[in-house]
């Protein structure tokens, strides 16, 4: 079973659009992570941000968390061709364990 | 310093087979987590070996298992192949504490005929 829910499940953008997608998950977290997967490769880590975080900076990435309605969402601001890729929410408990969500597609047409 | 290394990148199985997968973490690294990758069930945690130990494990049957070696390396073996076995497996490499990064390799991509 999952414990993230991504949406929207596809995104389709413009370059130099921003691109915002959510993450709803179920159980209580130690921490949120983001990764991103290009074409059935290996994931590639984003950014984490705590339980005790709300919002959290890096690079074009702009992640918040709102843990009283168990969601976080994504922002890719000023998007590239190369922003193309799937995007993973991940929650970790207090073992440590990564639970993935569906994950976000993301297409940008140049 | 050298990525996560998985060997090999692709294999293909016939049902009722066994197969056994490796993963070499980035040097320094004690936890080694693998996981199951397929476009219906998405990404699902398999087990977690920290320093020879499974300190974590996933739903999944006990056809799947795995080891670890003092040097880190782990291995992950798949016993009585079934077709829904057919999957991208990945493993990631980590520090082992709580909010360590974890750095993923390329993935086998493992077809049962």
């Amino acid at each position: 079973s999952q414990q993230g829910e991504e949406d929207p499940q596809a995104l389709s953008i413009q370059e130099g659009e921003n691109a915002t997608m959510n993450c709803s998950y179920k159980t209580s977290i130690n921490n949120l992570q983001w990764y991103r997967q290009n074409s059935g490769r290996g994931l590639v880590h984003l950014i984490l941000i705590r339980s005790n975080e709300r919002e959290k900076h890096s690079g074009r990435l702009r992640v918040t968390l709102d843990t009283s309605k168990k969601s976080s969402s994504l922002l890719i601001t000023a998007s590239r061709a190369a922003d193309t890729a799937s995007y993973f929410c991940a929650t970790s408990d207090s073992w440590g364990k990564l639970q993935f969500g569906a994950g976000t597609q993301v297409v940008v047409t140049p | 310093k050298a990525g996560v290394t998985q060997t090999p990148r692709y294999l293909i199985k016939t049902r009722g087979q066994q197969v056994t997968l490796s993963c070499s973490p980035i040097s320094g690294h004690r936890s080694v987590s693998w996981y199951q990758q397929t476009p219906g069930q998405g990404l699902q945690f398999l087990f977690e070996y920290f320093s020879e130990t499974q300190r974590n494990k996933g739903n999944f049957p006990g056809r799947f298992s795995g080891r670890q070696f003092s040097n880190s390396r782990s291995e992950m073996n798949v016993s009585t192949l079934e077709l829904g076995d057919s999957a991208l497996y990945l493993c990631a490499s980590s520090s082992g504490r709580l909010e360590a990064e974890a750095f993923f390799g390329q993935g086998t991509r493992l077809t049962v005929v």
